[in-house]
Parts: structure tokens; C-alpha cells; sequence
């Protein structure tokens, strides 16, 4: 079946403007995570999902970081007023249930602010 | 908090052993390990659930001792395609949000 999709796989984007990066789950998950990772580091935790509430925002960095999912399936993470600090992969993974099941990743959203 | 994993970076040649080890301050659920290969996503190598157990998958198996609160990844006879940058989550109860290490950089040479 079809995998965890993610779009645009790159985006380029000038300090000051907003952006939207989107998550397609797979179907039936209900559980999706938002990581974020700069180059050769680690995987930063943002926010996840249940369903469509988040009972977990902890990560998000600032207030210019949002997210919102619908209908139980496709979620967008919006940056607004990015800042070159934002440059970054954001990898998205979505799993059957939250917690201690196996997260399958998306290939990432290439994040370069200039 | 995020787990501490160690080595940070190791070299092998092919057919050696390698242990990669996770530990956290915080009580544990379940430790999560992916591997991640250079410009991809990370992909599943395995769960281990509180409970101490031990796992295998291949030439690749885990342990949890949870009491120490520390997880150990073990790759043995290791091969070329064992390179790349191993994560481990980690799970404390009730927050169902795992939150993974820094990574321990693998490569396996001929």
C-alpha cells in the first residue's frame, strides 16, 4: 500500500514569508508525528497527533509553529515569518496508535530559508 | 528529555561486531530503534516494550533493562549495508511521544 507522502519534497523560501508543508498518513493511522532535523543532527520532536487533537505540542519551537489535522488523515505544519533558523528536513511519521507501535517516516520536506 | 546514545561514531570492517547503547533519566515504556542511510528516512529496525526482553531481527537484536533505564543495540558479522545513523526513541509512560537520540553514525567498510 501506499506509504507516508509528504509535499513539496523541497521549498525554498525567503526570510519573512509563511509556509506549509503537508502529511499524508497512511490510511488508518491514527497516530502522526512532526520531527524536525538539521543537517547531521538528530531527530527534534514537535507535535503528534491523535486523531485530530494534539495532546502533545511540547516541541514546537516557537509560536510561529503551528499544526492542524483533519478529518483524521492529512496534517500541515505551518512556520510563519520563517527565519533561516527553520532550515531544516521535516519528517513526518504516522503510526497505528500513538506510543509503542512502529512509526513509518515520510521522505522529509527539504526546508531552506534564505 | 532526550536519550543519551554512545558511540557517537564508529567504524567497522565488515564481519566485525558493534554495540550501540541508549540510556535515558527517565523511567522507560519502550525503546524504539530506526537506522537512517544517508538523504532517506528513517526506517523501523525494531520495539521493545518494559518488561526486559530482548529482540532479534537478522544478524541485529536489542536489549531493554529497564531498571537501568538503558537499551543496547547489538550488530554482529556486520555487512556494508549496515551503514548509516542509528536512532533510538524512547517512550516514558503516559506521554506516548517518543523522543529519540542524538544517533550513533555507523559505517562498515570492505
Amino acid at each position: 500500500g501506499a506509504g507516508v507522502s509528504q509535499s513539496p519534497s523541497n521549498k525554498v523560501t525567503e526570510k519573512g514569508k509563511d509556509v506549509e508543508l503537508r502529511c499524508d498518513p497512511i490510511s488508518g493511522h491514527t497516530a502522526l508525528y512532526w520531527y524536525r532535523q538539521s543537517l547531521g543532527q538528530g531527530l527534534e520532536f514537535l507535535i503528534y497527533f491523535q486523531g485530530n487533537s494534539a495532546p502533545d505540542k511540547s516541541g514546537l519551537p516557537s509560536d510561529r509553529f503551528s499544526a492542524e489535522r483533519t478529518g483524521g488523515s492529512v496534517s500541515t505544519l505551518t512556520i510563519q515569518r520563517t527565519q533561516q533558523e527553520d532550515s531544516a528536513v521535516y519528517l513526518c511519521a504516522s503510526s497505528y496508535s500513538p506510543g509503542s507501535y512502529e512509526q513509518y517516516f515520510g521522505p522529509g520536506t527539504r526546508l531552506t530559508v534564505t | 528529555q532526550q536519550p543519551v546514545q554512545s558511540p557517537q561514531a564508529v567504524i567497522l570492517r565488515e564481519g566485525e561486531d558493534a554495540v550501540i547503547n541508549c540510556s535515558s533519566s527517565k523511567a522507560l515504556y519502550s525503546v524504539h530503534w530506526y537506522r537512517q542511510k544517508h538523504g532517506e528516512a528513517p526506517v523501523f529496525l525494531m520495539i521493545l516494550l518494559k518488561g526486559g526482553e530482548q529482540k532479534g531481527h537478522d544478524k541485529i537484536s536489542a536489549s531493554f533493562n529497564e531498571k537501568k533505564q538503558q537499551s543496547s543495540l547489538y550488530l554482529t558479522a556486520s555487512q556494508l549495508s549496515y551503514s548509516g545513523t542509528y536512532f533510538c526513541g524512547t517512550e516514558s509512560g503516559g506521554y506516548q511521544k517518543v523522543t529519540f537520540g542524538t544517533g550513533t553514525k555507523l559505517q562498515v567498510i570492505p
